[in-house]
């Protein structure tokens, strides 16, 4: 399975931007980029996928690398509903794609 | 639609006896996974399910635990006997046959004394 590197944690300040960065040096070009978030106490919730060209959705933007080999998952105004662990996965796109999580970065919005 | 549906959400229970967790994915779905989550290991893939076929297994940790999807809409988790370093939280999560995401249940937390 194709992996994946994120910092283990992060800061923020309440309604300014966040940028999560993902390495996946090794992806191949039928992976999917998929990020998703676990709040406290919660399981873990689809937040976008991708694969060559950014994406927009109600929650985040993803912005791919040229090479696909880097991402970054932003959070346009961080709100302390933001903080949670966030998990940058590569999706094979085949029929029976799994999801290997890893240890994710944690985001800690400030007020 | 009410999402993927697990039950118990909390089971408390002893050392050697069985522990059955349940999952209803979402209509349409046709791919169901269980993962465990622990502090130590993090999201762990047990195994998964693609047209109620067992696809992967080789999450699963041993023999005491085992997986069934007699149909489309209904998935159990059995541990068999429990022991305390299962206690864990048990999520179910289920995808249609594409690349879009998963949506994942509330978990079981599962705690063996």
């Amino acid at each position: 399975d194709a992996k994946t590197t994120q910092p283990n944690s992060m800061e923020s300040n309440e309604e300014e931007p966040v940028h999560l960065p993902c390495n996946h040096s090794t992806i191949s070009g039928t992976d999917y980029i998929h990020w998703y978030r676990q709040l406290p106490s919660q399981g873990p919730e689809y937040v976008i996928h991708g694969l060559t060209s950014n994406v927009n959705n109600r929650m985040a933007s993803l912005a791919i690398a040229e090479d696909r080999k880097s991402s970054t998952l932003i959070l346009h105004r961080a709100t302390l509903r933001d903080a949670a662990v966030y998990y940058c996965i590569l999706r094979d796109s085949g029929n029976t794609g799994k999801l290997i999580f890893g240890q994710g970065t944690t985001l800690q919005v400030k007020p | 639609d009410a999402g993927v549906i697990q039950s118990p959400r909390h089971e408390v229970t002893e050392m050697g006896q069985e522990v059955t967790l349940r999952c209803k994915p979402i209509s349409g779905h046709n791919s169901l996974f269980w993962y465990r989550q622990t502090m130590m290991r993090g999201l762990e893939l047990l195994i998964y399910f693609n047209n109620n076929v067992p696809i992967d297994d080789s999450g699963m940790p041993e023999d005491r635990f085992s997986a069934k999807m007699p149909n489309a809409s209904f998935s159990t988790l059995k541990i068999q006997p429990s022991e305390p370093r299962d206690s864990a939280v048990y999520f179910c999560a289920s995808s249609q046959n594409d690349p879009y995401g998963y949506t994942f249940g509330s978990g079981t937390r599962l705690t063996v004394v």
